[in-house]
């Protein structure tokens, strides 16, 4: 069985400009959630999708994060424009039942200069 | 969400047990508890997660007392391997829980 995959695993880009994270999660997974962790941080939740819905977004730190998951399959997380502050690792995860054992990605580290 | 507090770290050496005790006094009812491992350049992996007494699967034991105030993850004879990140997380183990919160977790250094 195949993991979850993101892509990239690395970005390093300028502020102001945009970049798009993707997540593929564990094929019949539908569960999606992105966390991220920012340098000396703890992980944080951002968002959790059930197929393409959007059931939790509490954790989405500001309207230049967009999130998506069309059709119910792999997700994007966009960030527009990208601010320093955003550096850190993004981290995706899926399950098959709500709170019992997420399977994490590698997860993309952002580095916004 | 139930606040969690575990050691920063701790060393051990190949072979030996580990034992990693985590303290969640304002644990719900609803609350299963759920340790993660991770490693560098990885996201965290699922370990063991329990609601009380004991559970034991392949890789780890979780001895949970009749309170369910604190947990105790075990790790049989470490190996240098096991050296990573080990994160104790409190939540609704069904339907509704879906935001994991997690703390700093514990850092294990095995030692050859």
């Amino acid at each position: 069985e195949a993991g979850v995959t993101q892509f990239p695993s690395h970005s390093v880009i300028e502020k102001g400009q945009t970049v798009t994270l993707r997540c593929d999660p564990i094929s019949g997974h539908d569960n999606l959630y992105w966390y991220r962790r920012v340098m000396g941080k703890e992980i944080k939740f951002l968002l959790h999708f059930v197929k393409e819905s959007k059931q939790d977004e509490s954790g989405m730190p500001n309207n230049r994060f967009l999130a998506e998951r069309t059709g119910g399959t792999y997700s994007t997380l966009k960030v527009q424009p990208a601010e320093l502050e955003d550096s850190g690792v993004y981290f995706c995860a899926s399950s098959q039942d709500r709170g019992r054992g997420y399977t994490f990605g590698s997860g993309t580290r952002l580095t916004v200069v | 969400l139930a606040k969690t507090t575990q050691p920063i770290s701790m060393d051990s050496y190949e072979g030996q047990e580990v034992n990693i005790t985590c303290s969640h006094n304002n644990i719900a009812t609803n609350d299963y508890i759920t340790w993660y491992q991770q490693f560098p350049s990885q996201g965290p992996r699922f370990i063991i997660q329990g609601y009380k007494t004991k559970v034991t699967n392949e890789v780890a034991s979780l001895f949970i007392p009749a309170d369910r105030k604190s947990s105790t993850l075990s790790l049989p004879r470490v190996s240098l391997s096991d050296t990573a990140v080990y994160y104790c997380l409190v939540g609704d183990g069904g339907a509704a829980g879906n935001k994991l919160t997690f703390g700093g977790g514990t850092r294990v250094l095995v030692k050859p």
